[in-house]
């Protein structure tokens, strides 16, 4: 089965330090992997997806087929990315349906 | 553009007892998804339409969960009866079209207490 894991339910990072949070996919196919955001009080959004290959808000992601992984990262952190993280996956021919990771909250420390 | 629309915001209700929950996605999105999350889950499909047709509804659970979009426009999800489980936020999403390549932009939820 089609599978998102996300190993950190919490990240803590001090402000201006660098940002990892980890994905890791199972799936057959040729995947198409997103990163969503919810912010304090504001609805789910999409940050950004594989393909687009752009940075938003200072954040990126590389799809490392090789080792199914989907890390956002960010060089250095502001406190206004504190916010709860979802690693997701497309599936293709299933009407790209897609699943959703349990998600990490990152906590920027000022 | 107004967002997507979801009433209500919150819902209490006792095991056994029926509740519905309505969306109004932004408008001329085509596809409209009703998600369900649970306490430190991601959100899980429950079911999509495109347009008034069912698209995808493989994880809805029939026995008790229903979902129409009867004018292309607006949905309702209804649970009938709940239980415990069902304590979720519910989550309504929509796009212009079905497919990856369409943005999925979400309303605020319905948070569900089932006691």
């Amino acid at each position: 089965a089609q599978r998102v894991t996300q190993p950190e339910k919490l990240l803590s990072v001090f402000k201006g330090a660098p940002v990892e949070l980890k994905c890791n996919y199972s799936y057959s196919g040729s995947p198409e992997l997103f990163w969503y955001v919810q912010y304090s009080r504001q609805r789910l959004q999409l940050l950004l997806r594989h393909i687009s290959r752009e940075s938003i808000k200072g954040f990126t992601a590389d799809l490392n087929k090789g080792e199914t992984s989907f890390h956002l990262k960010k060089p250095f952190a502001q406190e206004e990315d504190s916010a709860m993280y979802y690693c997701a996956l497309s599936e293709m021919n299933r009407d790209d349906k897609i699943i959703f990771g349990k998600g990490t909250r990152l906590h920027i420390l000022p | 553009e107004a967002g997507v629309a979801q009433s209500p915001r919150y819902k209490i209700i006792e095991k056994r007892q029926s509740v519905a929950f309505w969306c109004n996605p932004i408008s001329g999105h085509a596809t409209l998804y009703w998600y369900q999350q649970i306490l430190g889950q991601g959100p899980k499909l429950l079911i999509q339409f495109q347009n008034n047709g069912v698209v995808d509804d493989s994880q809805l659970p029939k026995d008790r969960f229903s979902a129409e979009r009867l004018k292309g426009v607006d949905s309702t999800l209804k649970i009938q009866p709940a239980k415990l489980e069902d304590s979720a936020v519910y989550l309504c999403a929509s796009s212009l079209g079905a497919g990856r390549g369409y943005e999925q932009y979400f309303g605020p939820g319905t948070r569900l207490t089932v006691t």
